[in-house]
């Protein structure tokens, strides 16, 4: 199956901050990409549809000047969490679907944000 | 986009069949069933998927009757390491198969 990495795998920042989390796609390439974000016990909730070389699309309620995500090119997409809050920690995980015919999303193996 | 229910846990002994499954009362014709498996602090991982009837693969069966407004993910002979929370998505993939939702933790008792 194909193979979506993330990093870091685990990131802590001062309450302030921006952090920059990367996903590639390792052996496909991928004009879309989706972040999710999931709180502890929670399941996960979709952020933003990364797109190749135009703008993100966000869900309700989500801050686009807060999340910044930029898809650079057919395998990198990466979301910057500006001025990161306490309120932010939470488990980021980033997809991709590949070119398969199951129509199943590759997850990354997420990021765990904590904002001291 | 069809919306799911599962049961929030359920509790099994190693080495039983365990069941789980997902109501989707408003799927759509061309919606795929999707199930995926994640264990904590990972990204989740694809098990199965089907459209109607039965599907199975090395790992798991998918059981869908005709009416295709639930479906029930057949985990055979679970052990300890099947303990996780798992899935069930429905949609007709891409940006339409996105949405999760509460999931079922599955708890494989010694």
């Amino acid at each position: 199956g194909a193979v979506v990495s993330q990093h870091p795998s685990r990131v802590i920042c001062k309450s302030g901050t921006s952090v920059k989390i990367e996903c590639r796609s390792l052996d496909f390439q991928a004009t879309t990409m989706f972040w999710y974000r999931q709180f502890p016990k929670q399941s996960l909730m979709l952020m933003a549809t990364s797109n190749e070389g135009s703008k993100a699309t966000y869900e309700q309620g989500v801050e686009k000047d807060k999340f910044l995500i930029n898809h650079a090119s057919l395998t990198l997409s990466t979301l910057t969490v500006t001025s990161a809050h306490p309120e932010d920690s939470s488990f980021y995980i980033c997809s991709a679907y590949g070119s398969d015919p199951h129509n199943e999303q590759f997850f990354g193996p997420g990021t765990r944000l904590t904002v001291l | 986009l069809a919306k799911t229910t599962q049961p929030i846990s359920m509790d099994s002994y190693e080495g039983q069949e365990v069941n789980i499954t997902c109501s989707h009362n408003n799927i759509a014709t061309n919606d795929y069933i999707t199930w995926y498996q994640q264990f904590p602090s990972q990204g989740p991982r694809f098990i199965i998927q089907g459209y109607k009837t039965k599907v199975t693969n090395e790992v798991a069966s998918l059981f869908i009757p005709a009416d295709r407004k639930s479906s029930t993910l057949s985990l055979p002979r679970v052990s300890l390491s099947d303990t996780a929370v798992y899935y069930c998505l429905v949609g007709g993939g891409g940006a339409n198969n996105l949405f999760f939702g509460t999931g079922t933790r599955l708890t494989v008792i010694p």
